[in-house]
């Protein structure tokens, strides 16, 4: 079954530490891989993807995120939070559902960043 | 200029009731998309449309209903609203079918049944 794991319900950072906001994914074929932000009373934001090449991709506002084959894992990582940063964060994965390729969504990860 | 853009924001009814919900892109996208949010902030892809053909039709009760009058819009039409058609509604496009396409978000459409 092709599906997106978030493990982690809450993360909870103090600002200026690194964060980590895990994903992993089960999926058939090559993965395409995505991470969005959702602001409180928001649309989600793209804020990065994988397709191919390399493992680490850089998207907006700082974030990056690391693409591990091995263990299916595309985590979302910036080396210094900010307080504006807290949010809630989906991960996606691009998979066959029902004979359409659509997106897999995770079931969100909501980061707080304290001051 | 906003992306991607819903009406209403906000809307409230009661039980029994009709309802639409409007999305325009102005992106020049291919594909569009419903989604609802339930309260716990899990997404739920509805339908989507490339170059206004339905290409995915998720199992939702037949009272909702999209229609694409041109690629730059889909709206949602919901009969007969119930209680648990409560949720926040996202519109989204995308360039095209391509799997590495992000998607775009409309900023959503609180939907209150009471």
């Amino acid at each position: 079954a092709q599906s997106v794991a978030q493990p982690e319900d809450q993360v909870n950072v103090a600002e200026g530490n690194p964060l980590t906001v895990k994903c992993t994914y089960s999926v058939s074929g090559n993965p395409y891989l995505f991470w969005y932000v959702q602001y409180p009373n928001r649309g989600l934001q793209f804020l990065l993807k994988y397709i191919t090449g390399d493992n680490l991709v850089k998207g907006s506002y700082g974030f990056e995120a690391e693409f591990n084959k091995s263990q299916t894992s595309f985590h979302l990582k910036k080396p210094s939070a900010l307080v504006s940063d807290s949010a809630l964060y989906f991960c996606a994965v691009r998979g066959l559902m029902d004979s359409n390729y659509q997106l897999i969504w995770g079931a969100g990860t909501k980061l707080i960043i304290k001051p | 200029d906003t992306a991607v853009s819903q009406t209403p924001k906000y809307l409230v009814t009661q039980m029994g009731n009709d309802k639409s919900i409007k999305c325009e892109q102005n992106l020049g996208h291919d594909t569009m998309y419903w989604y609802k949010q339930d309260s716990k902030k899990f997404l739920k892809i509805m339908f989507s449309y490339n170059n206004k053909e339905l290409i995915i039709n998720e199992t939702v009760p037949n009272r909702f209903s999209p229609k694409s009058p041109d690629k730059a819009h889909l709206n949602l039409h919901i009969n007969s609203l119930e209680l648990g058609d409560s949720a926040v509604y996202f519109c989204a496009s995308s360039p095209g079918l391509f799997e590495g396409d992000e998607q775009y978000f409309g900023p959503g459409t609180r939907l209150t049944v009471t």
